[in-house]
């Protein structure tokens, strides 16, 4: 079945450091893929998504691409900020028919002054 | 502003006791759905719902029960047959595109504890 497969955490990155948290899936078809992003205490919110190989998705200073050759969709952040510090979730949706979202298990990054 | 929202934040129950978690939204969506979030793990979904009067299981939908009368409410009840049910439960939507995912929307969340 589809699965979706993230570093461990937590990170631990001083400001301003380069983050890149690895995320590679398993799954038929063509799916959709997206990272999503959880503070503490809330709901998840969409970061940035993917839907075609090849494709770039970008917010916030953070960037992934869908590499199908390689199942995956690494996220990256040049430079980052106390304020990054949260939970991060890569996740694809299973194509055609109901809309089925796999998520993975999670990287909580901690981002120190 | 649309959005969707959970209620209680916090809530507490005693072994033995149904207990309903409430999920509204004003995001027109046709799809809702429930997850369940533990620590360490990823979400799972409990059930989920593509439109109004129709409602099929998750991965993990024993013990739990929903019903959707209407477009913007999708309320969850745990049931006393769920036998670990302390947990972080997440209500999302999202617009139902056939054969294509759209951004799942979610909620703040509601934190259970089983007393």
């Amino acid at each position: 079945g589809n699965s979706v497969t993230q570093m461990e955490g937590p990170v631990t990155l001083s400001e301003e450091a380069f983050l890149t948290i690895n995320c590679t899936y398993t799954a038929t078809g063509y799916p959709s893929l997206f990272w999503y992003v959880q503070y503490p205490g809330e709901g998840l919110q969409l970061l940035l998504k993917a839907t075609k190989a090849d494709d770039k998705g970008s917010n916030k200073g953070f960037e992934a691409t869908y590499r199908k050759e390689t199942t995956s969709f690494h996220l990256e952040k040049g430079s980052v900020q106390v304020s990054d510090s949260a939970v991060y979730f890569c996740a694809l949706s299973h194509s055609g028919g109901y809309q089925k979202v796999t998520f993975g298990t999670g990287t909580k990054l901690q981002v120190i002054p | 502003d649309g959005g969707i929202t959970q209620s209680p934040k916090y809530l507490f129950r005693k072994e033995g006791q149904n207990v309903t978690l409430s999920c509204e939204q004003n995001l027109n969506h046709d799809a809702m759905y429930w997850y369940r979030q533990d620590p360490g793990q990823g979400l799972r979904l409990i059930y989920y719902s593509q439109i109004v009067n129709d409602f099929q299981k998750g991965d993990i939908a024993e013990g739990y029960s929903v019903s959707r009368e209407k477009k913007e409410s999708f309320p969850l009840t745990v049931t006393s047959a769920q036998k670990n049910p302390t947990a972080f439960y997440l209500c999302a939507s999202s617009i139902d595109q056939t054969g294509r995912t759209d951004t799942q929307y979610f909620g703040p969340g509601t934190r259970l504890t089983v007393l």
